[in-house]
């Protein structure tokens, strides 16, 4: 069962703070890591993606992957109150069109 | 921007009734899915489509759904008689190579 874990929260930071959120992932054969952010009601919007060990940028967000330890995370930077939502850590497998599959979601506040 | 459309973005049923969701990808998308999202709960995988078949399915994708794409745009999920436990939203989502874009989504409400 490939599983993958995240923080509930609610993660609570002031405006212009570093947000970090983490997640960790079953599946040693994960190749592809994904960070998505879903507004109450609404459908998950991608951010983020991630494929090899190390950092990657994106403007105010930054993503971790260490597959070692099975282990993503994304900080986002300068957090805004419109940064307010709840981000989903996505992994797939090796093979082309396996399906995502989602942690449960931390939801993050930002207080302004 | 393409997006993935889906019809309708509501729907009431009774329990037993069958519900049809309806989805149009991406025009140039080759992987189609639908997940579902009880309220509160996580983002779940159904059943994932390729080449004109199912290529992968959870274990919540049981004998009451299925899954069609009958023509070259439209991939609906047929639920044939709905229960309690089917309320949800339900996403549709296509993928080109890597990238996962989901609809608005459908929210079903069994009475």
């Amino acid at each position: 069962q490939k599983e993958v874990e995240q923080n509930s929260g609610p993660l609570s930071v002031p405006e212009g703070a570093i947000a970090s959120l983490n997640c960790t992932y079953s599946d040693r054969g994960s190749q592809s890591f994904f960070w998505y952010r879903q507004y109450s009601g609404k459908s998950p919007e991608l951010i983020m993606s991630i494929y090899s060990n190390g950092d990657k940028e994106d403007g105010r967000f930054t993503a971790q992957l260490n597959k070692a330890s099975q282990y993503v995370s994304l900080l986002i930077r300068d957090s805004q109150p419109s940064d307010s939502a709840t981000y989903l850590c996505a992994v797939n497998g090796y093979q082309a069109g396996t399906a995502l599959i989602f942690g449960k979601g931390t939801t993050l506040s930002v207080s302004s | 921007e393409p997006e993935v459309t889906q019809t309708p973005s509501h729907q009431v049923t009774q329990m037993g009734q069958e519900v049809i969701l309806r989805c149009v990808p991406i025009s140039n998308h080759l992987y189609f899915y639908w997940y579902r999202q009880i309220l509160g709960q996580k983002v779940e995988f159904l059943v994932s489509f390729y080449n004109n078949e199912i290529s992968e399915k959870s274990e919540i994708f049981d004998d009451q759904f299925s899954v069609e794409r009958p023509d070259g745009s439209n991939f609906t999920l047929k639920i044939r008689s709905t229960k309690l436990e089917d309320s949800a939203m339900y996403f549709c989502a296509s993928r080109g190579t890597e990238k996962l874009f989901f609809g608005s989504g459908t929210q079903l409400s069994v009475l």
